[in-house]
């Protein structure tokens, strides 16, 4: 199993370019999760699906986009990228409930310019 | 709002001493608890997960404890090693969200 996988690892755009992030889980995840690390701020929530098709609004959720097709990927959108969202960001996966531990992908690390 | 807290920010001690990290957090009505282990420039790897109803988990030579009504939760590491040099997060689900509420972790070095 290769858990969660992100894609791209790094990235640099420049303001107002637009880019997608790949999260990838071969656990047979239901619960899906986008997260951007900043410092001093801590581990933040933008979006999370609680299965396929369906996407919800987390903590930081302005300027970004979600989309899950298929159980296995949520992608991660910005149309219009700002210096702000220089950021690390991680995906993670869990079982159906809240009941069990998420699982973090290794993290994609973003500069905008 | 949940808040959650951790001290201190940064630790430092010898190899082969026992240490204990602490977590905090402002609304006790907690689905979970989790402990993760975070190396620098990686993603998070979880070591712990303990329930609401559960007073503490152990696996190797961490042990989590949980005190719901005081709103806290401990890390015991064991006999440190330098391999255990990393950031510990812990975070927390509330009982009517989805939504992991981080603390701003504990850096932690174990020097040989």
């Amino acid at each position: 199993n290769a858990g969660v996988t992100q894609t791209p690892k790094f990235r640099v755009l420049k303001t107002g370019q637009s880019m997608t992030l790949l999260c990838a889980q071969d656990m047979n995840h239901e619960y899906m999760y986008w997260y951007r690390q900043d410092p001093g701020m801590g581990l933040r929530l933008i979006h999370y699906s609680v299965g396929e098709g369906t996407t919800a609004k987390g903590e930081v959720p302005d300027g970004y986009n979600v989309s899950r097709l298929k159980k296995q990927n949520f992608l991660l959108g910005l149309e219009s990228a700002a210096p702000s969202q220089t950021s690390v960001y991680f995906c993670a996966s869990s079982y159906s409930t809240r009941r069990y531990e998420q699982y973090f992908g290794p993290g994609t690390r973003l500069t905008v310019t | 709002k949940q808040e959650v807290t951790q001290i201190p920010a940064a630790l430092s001690v010898p190899e082969g001493e026992n240490l204990v990290l602490n977590c905090s957090f402002t609304d006790s009505a907690i689905y979970n608890l989790q402990w993760f282990r975070q190396d620098p420039g990686k993603g998070l790897t979880s070591l712990l997960l303990i329930q609401s109803s559960q007073r503490e988990q152990t696996s190797g030579r961490l042990n989590a404890s949980l005190d719901k009504s005081s709103g806290r939760s401990t890390l015991y590491i064991a006999a440190s090693q330098p391999g255990d040099s990393a950031t510990y997060l812990c975070a927390v689900i509330v009982n009517a969200g989805n939504m992991l509420t981080f603390g701003g972790g504990t850096r932690l070095m174990v020097k040989p």
